[in-house]
């Protein structure tokens, strides 16, 4: 099965910054997906993105395909941004399953 | 909309306890899943199923079974608890099999003491 890992770990940003989330991915992949962890524990959904650019108000996503990498940009952050990011990726022979990456822990100060 | 719903927030429950978790969907999805979320593990499949009746075991099925008798319902069943199945339990769904969204319900933090 493919890995994916996110990068980095744990962000620390000042309320009205900007940042990006990384997530390399090992093997092709046909579905790609972002989440956000809210402090109760409830997966979000934010892309679904396999390949291409999208964006929704102050996020924004873009999938290469062919370099096996993800990228979250988040400008003008709030602390309500604040919580786990995911990224998720499944490949061919997964049936759709999605292996989830270790997360980005994003913590937005006032 | 999709809509995914857990049947509890929280559950605290005693070792040897059978336990069920249930989960719904309003989408008239074919493909249900139930994950567990542990720190430093992150989240891993522990079963899924893309239809009635039918389900397949993910990366950690063991001690837990699954049970889908209507395409809208989908649940885990721990036999007899134990103290290292306290975790997180997400339950998700997605269109059919193969390459779609995945939806999550709101999660079951489940305590065995």
């Amino acid at each position: 099965g493919i890995q994916v890992e996110q990068s980095p770990p744990d962000l620390i940003l000042q309320e009205g910054a900007n940042s990006t989330l990384r997530c390399n991915f090992s093997d092709s992949v046909n579905n790609l997906q972002w989440f956000h962890q809210n402090p109760w524990g409830q997966l979000i959904n934010l892309f679904y993105i396999p390949s291409g650019t999208k964006q929704n108000g102050r996020l924004s996503a873009t999938t290469v395909a062919t370099e096996r990498y993800s990228l979250l940009y988040i400008s003008s952050s709030q602390t309500t941004d604040s919580g786990v990011y995911f990224c998720a990726a499944a490949y061919g022979g997964s049936q759709g399953n999605l292996i989830f990456g270790k997360g980005t822990k994003l913590s937005v100060k006032p | 909309d999709v809509k995914v719903t857990q049947s509890s927030r929280y559950l605290v429950k005693r070792t040897g306890e059978k336990v069920f978790l249930e989960c719904v969907q309003d989408m008239d999805h074919e493909n249900m899943f139930w994950y567990r979320q542990d720190p430093g593990l992150g989240l891993r499949l522990i079963y899924f199923s893309y239809d009635v009746k039918m389900k397949e075991k993910g990366d950690i099925p063991e001690g837990y079974s699954v049970s889908r008798e209507k395409k809208e319902r989908f649940s885990l069943i721990l036999e007899s608890a134990s103290t290292n199945q306290t975790s997180m339990y997400l339950c998700a769904s997605s269109l059919a099999r193969g390459p779609y969204e995945q939806y999550f319900g709101p999660g079951t933090r489940l305590t065995v003491t």
